[in-house]
C-alpha cells in the first residue's frame, strides 16, 4: 500500500530562516512521482514539484530546494530565507507511474508553516 | 489561460438531502479528479474522469458520484448527505502530464 508520511504538523519561523519540511513515503512500486503542493489560506492547492522516481537529483527553483533520496524514501522541501508569503499548509504525495494512475495522488497529512515577520 | 473553476464556492445543506458541484477544467485539459479535504481524514481522492469516463475511484460509497462532460466539464453528486460529508472538496485538472491544477475548492457544510 501506498502512504506518506509527514511527521511535522506545524512548524513556525521567523522571516529569513531556513526552514525544511519532511517527507517519508512508502510504495511497492518501482516506479511513481513525487509530489510537493501549496496550500494557502484560499484554499486552492499549487503545485510546486513533481519528481519522477528514477530521478534522484535535486532541484532548486529560486528559494526552493529538494532533496530526493530514495534510500530513504524521502522527499524533503527546503526554503531558503523564508518569507511571510510562504505561510501556508504544505504538502508532499505520491502517485503511480503506471498511465491511467497518475492523477490518483496519496497525499501526507500536511505541515502547517507559520513564518512571522 | 483561465485555471480551474469550481461552482459554488459555499454551500450549506441539510442531512438527507443531495448536492452536486461543478468542475470546469483548464481549456484543453481532458482529465478532472476529485478530492474531498477534511481536518480528520485530510485528503482523499475521489474518483478521475478522462473522456468521458470514469478511470480511477477511490474509497469512497456509492452515494458519491460523478460525470464528465464531452467539453471535459465534471459534476459530482453526494446523495443522501450526511454530517460527516462536510467538506472542501477540491477538483483537479491535468493535460496527461503527472501535474494536476486544482480549483479553489467547494466548501460543504452539512447541518
Amino acid at each position: 500500500a501506498q502512504k506518506v508520511t509527514q511527521a511535522q504538523t506545524e512548524i513556525s519561523v521567523v522571516e529569513k530562516e531556513d526552514v525544511t519540511l519532511d517527507c517519508v513515503y512508502e510504495t511497492r512500486d518501482t516506479t511513481y512521482y513525487l509530489f510537493w503542493y501549496k496550500q494557502p489560506p484560499s484554499g486552492e492547492l499549487v503545485f510546486l514539484i513533481r519528481r519522477n522516481s528514477f530521478d534522484e537529483q535535486n532541484e532548486i527553483s529560486g528559494r526552493y530546494s529538494w532533496n530526493f533520496q530514495k534510500s530513504t524514501s524521502s522527499f524533503n522541501f527546503t526554503i531558503t530565507a523564508s518569507q511571510v508569503v510562504d505561510s501556508a499548509v504544505y504538502f508532499c504525495a505520491l502517485s503511480e507511474a503506471k498511465l491511467g494512475n497518475t492523477d490518483k495522488l496519496i497525499f501526507g497529512t500536511g505541515t502547517r508553516l507559520q513564518v512571522f515577520p | 489561460k483561465a485555471g480551474v473553476t469550481q461552482t459554488p464556492r459555499y454551500l450549506i445543506k441539510t442531512r438527507g438531502q443531495q448536492v452536486t458541484l461543478s468542475c470546469s477544467p483548464i481549456s484543453g485539459h481532458r482529465s478532472v479528479s476529485w478530492y474531498q479535504q477534511t481536518p480528520g481524514q485530510g485528503l482523499q481522492f475521489l474518483f478521475e474522469y478522462f473522456s468521458e469516463t470514469q478511470r480511477n475511484k477511490g474509497n469512497f460509497p456509492g452515494r458519491f458520484s460523478g460525470r464528465q462532460f464531452s467539453n471535459s466539464r465534471s459534476e459530482m453528486n453526494v446523495s443522501t448527505l450526511e454530517l460527516g460529508d462536510s467538506a472542501l472538496y477540491l477538483c483537479a485538472s491535468s493535460s496527461g502530464r503527472q501535474e494536476l491544477f486544482f480549483g479553489s475548492g467547494t466548501q460543504l457544510s452539512v447541518l
